[in-house]
C-alpha cells in the first residue's frame, strides 16, 4: 500500500508569490491534516480536512488555506509569501478521525 | 490553550540504560495521549497511543492524569532507538477532534 506522498519535495520561491503544496493520502483514507515544523517553532497544526470540509484550524493567518478534493487528495495554498513561511510541511492522512495520522515526507519550501 | 512540553530537548545514554523522556500537558477537556518518532531520514510515524496501553519497541508510556504527564520509557536502550521523539496530545472528541499537538521534541542519542 503506497504511503502518503507529498509534491513537490522541494521549492525555492521568492516573497510575496504564492505557492500550492500537493498531498495525496493512503488509499481510503478520508482525514487530510497540514502541519509546519521550523527549527523555532516546531511542529504546528495548519487545518484538517475530513470528506471535502474543512474540521479544524490552527492559528494561522488567512494567507494559509487549504482544500479536499472528492478522491480525499488535499491541497495548502499560501499567498504572499514571507521569509518565515520557509519551512517543513507535513501531510497526514487517517481512514478516520479516531485513528493513527501517517506522515508524509513533507515539502520543504524556501521562501528567499 | 494546549500546551505541551517537552522539558529536554537532547538525552543521551549508553546502550542498555534505561531511559525516560518527560512529556507534560496543559489540556482542557481529555486529551488522547500519542508519541511519535522520526528516525534519521524516515517520516514521523506513531510510536504508541496511550488508549491502545500496547508496549512498541520495548517503550511504554503512562499517562498521569493527576500531574499531567505522559512520560515515555524503556528499561533498555538500544542504538536503534535514537532518533527524534515528540509527545503528541490530540483531541478525543468535540470539534477539535483529530488535531494533534506536538511538544518541540526530544532528540535522544544511545551511545554504544
Amino acid at each position: 500500500k503506497a504511503g502518503v506522498t507529498q509534491t513537490p519535495r522541494y521549492l525555492i520561491k521568492t516573497r510575496g508569490q504564492q505557492v500550492t503544496l500537493s498531498c495525496s493520502p493512503i488509499s481510503g483514507h478520508r482525514s487530510v491534516s497540514w502541519y509546519q515544523q521550523t527549527p523555532g517553532q516546531g511542529l504546528q497544526f495548519l487545518f484538517e480536512y475530513f470528506s471535502e470540509t474543512q474540521r479544524n484550524k490552527g492559528n494561522f493567518p488567512g494567507r494559509f488555506s487549504g482544500r479536499q478534493f472528492s478522491n480525499s487528495r488535499s491541497e495548502m495554498n499560501v499567498s504572499t509569501l514571507e521569509l518565515g513561511d520557509s519551512a517543513l510541511y507535513l501531510c497526514a492522512s487517517r481512514p478516520t478521525i479516531n485513528t493513527e495520522a501517517f506522515f508524509g515526507q513533507g515539502t520543504r519550501l524556501t521562501v528567499v | 490553550a494546549q500546551r505541551v512540553t517537552q522539558p529536554e530537548k537532547l538525552l543521551s545514554v549508553f546502550k542498555g540504560a534505561p531511559v525516560e523522556l518527560k512529556c507534560n500537558y496543559s489540556y482542557s477537556g481529555s486529551p488522547e495521549l500519542f508519541w511519535y518518532v522520526q528516525y534519521s531520514r524516515q517520516r514521523l510515524q506513531l510510536l504508541l497511543r496511550h488508549i491502545s496501553r500496547e508496549s512498541i519497541k520495548g517503550f511504554t508510556a503512562d499517562l498521569n492524569k493527576g500531574e499531567t504527564s505522559f512520560h515515555l520509557k524503556k528499561p533498555f536502550a538500544q542504538e536503534e532507538d535514537s532518533a527524534m521523539y515528540y509527545c503528541a496530545p490530540g483531541n478525543a472528541g468535540g470539534t477539535s477532534y483529530g488535531k494533534l499537538t506536538f511538544g518541540q521534541g526530544t532528540i535522544l542519542t544511545v551511545h554504544p
